[in-house]
C-alpha cells in the first residue's frame, strides 16, 4: 500500500515475554520515527532512524526497549521482558525530510500492545 | 526543552457552533507547527500546518495562525460538524536540523448533532 503499514495490529502478551513490532515506511522516505500513545499521555517519542542509523533514540525509556532499520526501510521495535506499564499504543511514522522544513510526517495505524 | 501545552478536553459542541482549541508551545529558534488529526479508530494524519511567523495554515475548514509573540497556534472552525469529532494534537518541530516532532497530550472535541 501506499501508507506506512505496522505489524501486529493488536498483540496480548504476558509479562516477562519479549515483543517484535515491525513498521514498513512509504516507500522513498529515508526517516523514520516510533511514537507511543498511552491513554491520557499523549505522544511520547521514542526513536528517530534516518537511514539505517539512530540519531535520537533519547525517548526510549529503558534498555528492555531497542530498535533497528535495515535497508534504510523496515523498522521493528524490540521490547524485552515486558512489563504492564509497556502496555500502549506504538505508533510509527515516515517523512521524506526534517519536519523543521515543513516535510510531512506520516503515521501507520498502529499496534495496540496489552501486557497481561 | 521543547513543549506543547493544549487545552483539556472533552471539547463538547453543537453542531454549527464555533470551534477553538487553544496551543501555546515553548521552543528556541523558530518551530514549524502542525495540528494532527485523529479520527475514532483511524491513525494519526496532518490537519494543517504552519513554518514559520504569521503563517496561517489550513484544510477542511479548519484554520490556525503561528503567533510567535504569543507562542500560540490555536485551531479554529467557524461551524463544526458531527464528522469533526476526533482527537486533535498540536505540535512543533525543533529549529532547522531538529528532526522530530513534540505532540501535546491531545484534545478530544465531541460535536453533537
Amino acid at each position: 500500500g501506499a501508507g506506512v503499514s505496522q505489524s501486529p495490529s493488536n498483540k496480548v502478551t504476558e509479562k516477562g515475554k519479549d515483543v517484535e513490532l515491525r513498521c514498513d515506511p512509504i516507500s522513498g522516505h529515508t526517516a523514520l520515527y516510533w511514537y507511543r500513545q498511552s491513554l491520557g499521555q499523549g505522544l511520547e517519542f521514542l526513536i528517530y532512524f534516518q537511514g539505517n542509523s539512530a540519531p535520537d533514540k533519547s525517548g526510549l525509556p529503558s534498555d528492555r526497549f531497542s530498535a533497528e532499520r535495515t535497508g534504510g526501510s523496515v523498522s521493528t521495535l524490540t521490547i524485552q521482558r515486558t512489563q504492564q506499564e509497556d502496555s500502549a499504543v506504538y505508533l510509527c511514522a515516515s517523512s521524506l525530510g526534517s519536519p523543521s522544513s515543513g516535510n510531512t510526517i506520516y503515521f501507520g495505524e498502529g499496534s495496540w500492545l496489552t501486557v497481561v | 526543552g521543547n513543549s506543547v501545552t493544549q487545552m483539556e478536553g472533552p471539547v463538547t459542541l453543537s453542531e454549527e457552533a464555533f470551534l477553538t482549541i487553544n496551543c501555546t508551545y515553548t521552543a528556541t529558534g523558530y518551530p514549524s507547527l502542525f495540528w494532527y488529526v485523529q479520527y475514532p479508530g483511524e491513525g494519526l494524519q496532518l490537519l494543517l500546518k504552519a513554518t514559520k511567523a504569521d503563517d496561517k495554515g489550513s484544510n477542511k475548514g479548519f484554520e490556525a495562525t503561528y503567533r510567535k509573540e504569543t507562542t500560540s497556534f490555536h485551531l479554529e472552525k467557524g461551524s463544526v460538524q458531527v464528522s469533526d469529532s476526533a482527537v486533535y494534537f498540536c505540535a512543533l518541530s525543533g529549529s532547522a536540523g531538529y528532526s522530530t516532532l513534540t505532540f501535546g497530550k491531545g484534545t478530544m472535541l465531541l460535536v453533537s448533532p
